[in-house]
């Protein structure tokens, strides 16, 4: 159980253009979800909190018109990054935790959107 | 920002043999969990060690807790080449924090058959 789905898993296009992931929570419905970023060799950085219903929570850091988030059901959360640039070809990985109500909970997370712009 | 480091940072071994890596941090934590990379693919959880524990285990994995040193350690015995990856620590300080992760820099481990 517990299955996180990101789509797609790899993605090369052109800059300027925009670009959608997605992350879903497969057999559990996700209140928070979280999408990082990774560079390769290099450990993963928050970049924002994803709510469902209200506003995304961003990292220091992180442009919010930039890397757009929406939460708009219990088991969807999509980051576009708009108008990307080569300077945005990263890892893009989303996790969430089940929402027992129980403290001390491990997060589950997707298997990551290779972006590549050229 | 990352929360913490790991050392060390890159870890080559033989099969067979244990592997150790350890975690420093920075702050009051509400629990320290590990986790496993393969190239290329998201994260996969290991084990999540809560403030108030010491030591836990889960099949070939032990996990040390010293709140006191802000340290933790991951020890992978009888390692095998499947064990592959790299490995990272990850804080949560609770739900103040929104139960965000911070990650530490990461292990990469190769066990050589």
């Amino acid at each position: 159980g517990a299955v996180v789905s990101q789509h797609p898993s790899w993605v090369i296009c052109k800059s300027g253009t925009s670009v959608k992931i997605e992350c879903r929570s497969l057999d559990f419905q996700a209140t928070t979800m979280f999408w990082y970023r990774q560079f390769p060799k290099q450990s993963l950085m928050l970049m924002a909190t994803s709510n469902e219903g209200s506003k995304a929570t961003y990292e220091q850091g992180v442009e919010k018109d930039k890397f757009l988030i929406n939460h708009a059901s219990l088991t969807l959360s999509t980051l576009t990054v708009t108008s990307a640039h080569p300077e945005d070809s990263s890892f893009y990985i989303c996790s969430a935790s089940v929402p027992t109500g129980v403290r001390n909970q491990p997060q589950h997370f997707g298997d990551g959107t290779r972006l590549s712009i050229l | 920002s990352q929360q913490g480091e790991e050392d060390p940072q890159a870890l080559s071994i033989q099969e067979g043999e244990n592997a150790t890596m350890n975690c420093s941090y920075k702050t009051s934590i509400n629990n320290l969990q590990w986790y496993r990379q393969n190239s290329g693919r998201g994260l996969v959880h290991l084990i999540l060690i809560r403030s108030n524990e010491r030591e836990k285990h889960s099949g070939r994995l032990r996990v040390t807790l010293d709140t006191s040193k802000k340290s933790s350690s991951l020890l992978i015995t009888a390692s095998r080449a499947a064990d592959t990856a790299s490995y990272f620590c990850a804080t949560e300080m609770g739900q103040a924090a929104g139960n965000k992760l911070t990650f530490g820099g990461g292990t990469r481990v190769l066990v050589k058959p």
